[in-house]
C-alpha cells in the first residue's frame, strides 16, 4: 500500500540555519507530493506541491523536489526564521477518484531566536 | 466568510455518549474528509465523502458514522465514544477536478477529551 516516511523530529535549529527534512514515500503509480504545516491551534495549510518527477514546489522561501528514482520529497529552506516553527506533514496521494491523502507522522520545527 | 468551519472546537464527553462533530464549507467542494491526529501517527483516514449521499470508508472507520446529505456539510458522529477516540479531529475539503491536482483545505479541528 501507499507510504510516507518523514524524519523523526523534533527539529530545533538556530534562526538563518539551513533546514532540511527527509521525507520518502512507497505509492503505486505516479503519486502527487504534498508538504503541508500546522501551526499551533490551527488546522493544515498546504505549503507546496508537485505533481510529476522532477517538478519543484516552492513557496515562502520553502522547496522540494520530486525525486522518482529515490521516491523522495526532501523539504529545503535555506533561512529559516522563528516564525517557521510549526510542525510539517509530508504527504501524497495517488490513485483515481478521492485522491486521498496518505500522511507521514509529522516532524516538529523548533527555530530558536 | 468563505471556508471550512469546524464545531465545536473542544469538546468534553464520557464514554458511552453520543457525540456530533460538525464541518460546514462554503465553496461546493465534491470531496469532504474526515482526519484523526494522533501524536505518532500523523493524520488517519476516518470517512470521506465524494458528493452528497456518498460516503465511504478510509483507514480507521471503526466506531465512527458520517453523513452527507447537503454537498456543504459533512457530520461525523461517534454513537458510543471511547476513551480510545480521544483525539483531535480535522475535517478537509477539495474540489473535484484536476485529477489530484486540487489540495485539501482543512478545517481548524476539534479536540476531542473522551473521559
Amino acid at each position: 500500500g501507499n507510504s510516507v516516511t518523514q524524519m523523526e523530529g523534533p527539529v530545533t535549529l538556530s534562526e538563518e540555519a539551513f533546514l532540511t527534512i527527509n521525507c520518502t514515500y512507497t505509492a503505486t503509480g505516479y503519486p502527487s507530493l504534498f508538504w503541508y504545516v500546522q501551526y499551533p491551534g490551527e488546522g493544515l495549510q498546504l505549503l507546496l506541491k508537485a505533481t510529476k518527477a522532477d517538478d519543484k514546489g516552492s513557496n515562502k522561501g520553502f522547496e522540494a523536489t520530486y525525486r522518482k528514482e529515490t521516491t523522495s520529497f526532501h523539504l529545503e529552506k535555506g533561512s529559516v526564521q522563528v516564525s517557521d516553527s510549526a510542525v510539517y506533514f509530508c504527504a501524497l496521494s495517488a490513485g483515481k477518484g478521492a485522491q486521498k491523502l496518505v500522511f507521514g507522522q509529522g516532524t516538529r520545527l523548533t527555530i530558536n531566536p | 466568510d468563505a471556508g471550512i468551519t469546524q464545531s465545536p472546537r473542544y469538546k468534553i464527553t464520557e464514554t458511552g455518549r453520543q457525540v456530533t462533530l460538525m464541518c460546514h464549507q462554503t465553496w461546493s467542494h465534491s470531496y469532504m474528509f474526515w482526519y484523526r491526529q494522533d501524536l505518532g501517527h500523523g493524520l488517519r483516514l476516518i470517512y470521506y465523502s465524494a458528493a452528497a449521499d456518498i460516503t465511504d470508508k478510509g483507514e480507521v472507520p471503526d466506531g465512527y458514522v458520517v453523513s452527507r446529505s447537503k454537498t456543504e456539510n459533512f457530520p461525523l458522529t461517534l454513537e458510543s465514544a471511547t476513551r480510545s477516540q480521544t483525539s483531535v479531529y480535522f475535517c478537509a475539503s477539495r474540489s473535484g477536478g484536476g485529477q489530484g491536482l486540487q489540495p485539501q483545505h482543512f478545517g481548524d479541528g476539534t479536540r476531542l477529551s473522551i473521559l
